[in-house]
């Protein structure tokens, strides 16, 4: 079945820009969670959504940073004015909710975004 | 920050067993130990997962010590597919996000 899926898989943007990037959850995951890797780093937890609700937002760096999931499927995480420090994998991984026996996280590929 | 502390890099010989090891000094009781992998330019990859028991799959085993201090991961037979960072990851199960906070891992190199 289908996994994951993000887009843009590449993005370049000049400093000050804004991008989005979208996620697409595996079908009936009701959570979904954005990561950001920065390079020769481990992946680092940005948000958290249940369903739409996003649940933990406490790994956001900034406000420039947003995340939206207005109907619990597709998610997009919105940079605002970005940064050089801002280049980095973005990462999307959705599961279903605790209480299950596995909570297994699914990866999708990501998003490389590079900010000249 | 991470809770657990790992190698930065192993080597193995292909075919041969890899056993990665893994500190989890401040691991509490209902904290999981879980383990992914992500190979280069592709999104981590859930392995494992025990609280206390060993554990197989078709994957790896996980090899948990009594005081659950510290954990290993075994690769019966490595290829070269195997090559990746290999994480692992204290995980309160449960609890309200179920985030993932990963450290910088281990580089598992198989050689051929």
């Amino acid at each position: 079945g289908a996994g994951v899926s993000q887009s843009p898989r590449y993005k370049v943007a000049k400093r000050g820009q804004d991008v989005a990037l979208r996620c697409d959850p595996i079908s009936g995951h009701v959570s979904l969670f954005w990561y950001q890797q920065a390079l020769g780093q481990g992946p680092e937890f940005l948000t958290y959504f249940q369903n739409e609700a996003q649940l933990d937002k406490s790994g956001l760096p900034s406000d420039r940073f947003f995340a939206e999931r207005p109907e619990g499927s597709v998610s997009t995480l919105k940079i605002q004015r970005t940064q050089q420090e801002d280049s980095a994998v973005y990462l999307c991984a959705s599961s279903v909710p605790s209480g299950v026996p596995n909570n297994e996280q699914f990866f999708g590929p990501g998003t490389r975004l590079t900010v000249l | 920050d991470a809770k657990t502390t790992q190698p930065p890099s192993m080597d193995c010989a292909e075919g041969r067993a890899a056993n990665l090891p893994c500190n989890h000094s401040t691991i509490s009781g209902n904290e999981y130990v879980y383990w992914y992998r992500q190979i280069h330019s592709q999104g981590p990859q859930y392995i494992i997962h025990g609280l206390k028991n060993n554990e197989t799959n078709e994957m790896a085993s996980l090899i948990i010590t009594e005081d659950r201090k510290s954990s290993t991961l075994i690769l019966p037979h490595a290829t070269l597919r195997d090559t990746a960072v290999y994480y692992c990851i204290d995980l309160n199960y449960g609890g309200a996000t179920n985030k993932l906070i990963f450290g910088t891992g281990t580089l598992l190199a198989v050689q051929p």
